[in-house]
């Protein structure tokens, strides 16, 4: 069965850095593009990043570009998702989630499978 | 962006109830919108995708409907486990962007 599991949130100071990882198994890893979506109280749940199945492209929210990036390692079945120059707002549940379809080129798609969350609280 | 507004934010209903919850869209999405179904401290599930394909292992009780701007999940029947807060996605142009949420909860 499809699993994916978060790791690496915390509690950082504004202007701090995270990275977060999710693991994958039950399914080709490899073919299927990956998503990152934050989930507040505030505002609910937001779309952060996009990567394509081969890493060749990605796509973030506006209110993350230039500061968080998003990878993946093939042979390791695991995404991740670095944020640099942590803000207030960034504080937030991350999922990461998957693409519905295989091979999508451009992440235009439903997430039929989502993990557990980790929690990213940034404060002073 | 396009913009994804959810009507009512919440809704109060007993078992057995017919519900249908509304989403509509700043912008034409044509059938390109998905419901979610969360329950506390969990991560949300695809319900329904392309506004009116039940996912796999859903209950045949949850319909959606709509095109263009307009949309709308039925729940036939309500059972105890459906007692949720339900999203709408657009997967039609980046960024998606989701509904607020309509949280459905128990009369």
């Amino acid at each position: 069965q499809v699993q994916l599991v978060e790791s690496g949130g915390g509690v950082v100071q504004p202007g701090g850095s995270l990275r977060l990882s999710c693991a994958a198994s039950g399914f080709t890893f490899s073919t299927y593009g990956m998503h990152w979506v934050r989930q507040t109280l505030n505002k609910g749940l937001q779309w952060v990043s996009f990567m394509r199945y081969d890493g060749s492209n990605t796509y973030y929210a506006d209110s993350v570009k230039g500061r968080f990036t998003i990878s993946r390692d093939n042979s390791k079945n695991t995404l991740y998702l670095q944020m640099n120059s942590l803000r207030i707002e960034d504080t937030a549940v991350y999922y990461c989630a998957k693409d519905q379809r295989w091979l999508q080129m451009e992440g235009l798609d439903a997430f039929d499978f989502w993990g557990q969350g980790t929690m990213v609280t940034v404060s002073s | 962006d396009i913009q994804m507004t959810q009507s009512p934010s919440s809704l109060s209903a007993s078992v057995g109830d017919r519900v249908t919850i509304t989403c509509r869209a700043s912008q034409s999405i044509r059938t390109y919108l998905n419901w979610y179904q969360q329950k506390p401290g969990k991560a949300p599930e695809l319900l329904i995708f392309a506004a009116s394909n039940l996912q796999s292992g859903g209950p045949s009780r949850f319909s959606g409907s709509g095109s263009e701007t307009d949309f709308t999940l039925t729940i036939s029947s309500l059972q105890p486990e459906d007692f949720a807060t339900y999203y709408c996605q657009q997967s039609y142009s980046p960024p998606q962007s989701f509904g607020q949420g309509t949280k459905l909860e128990i009369k």
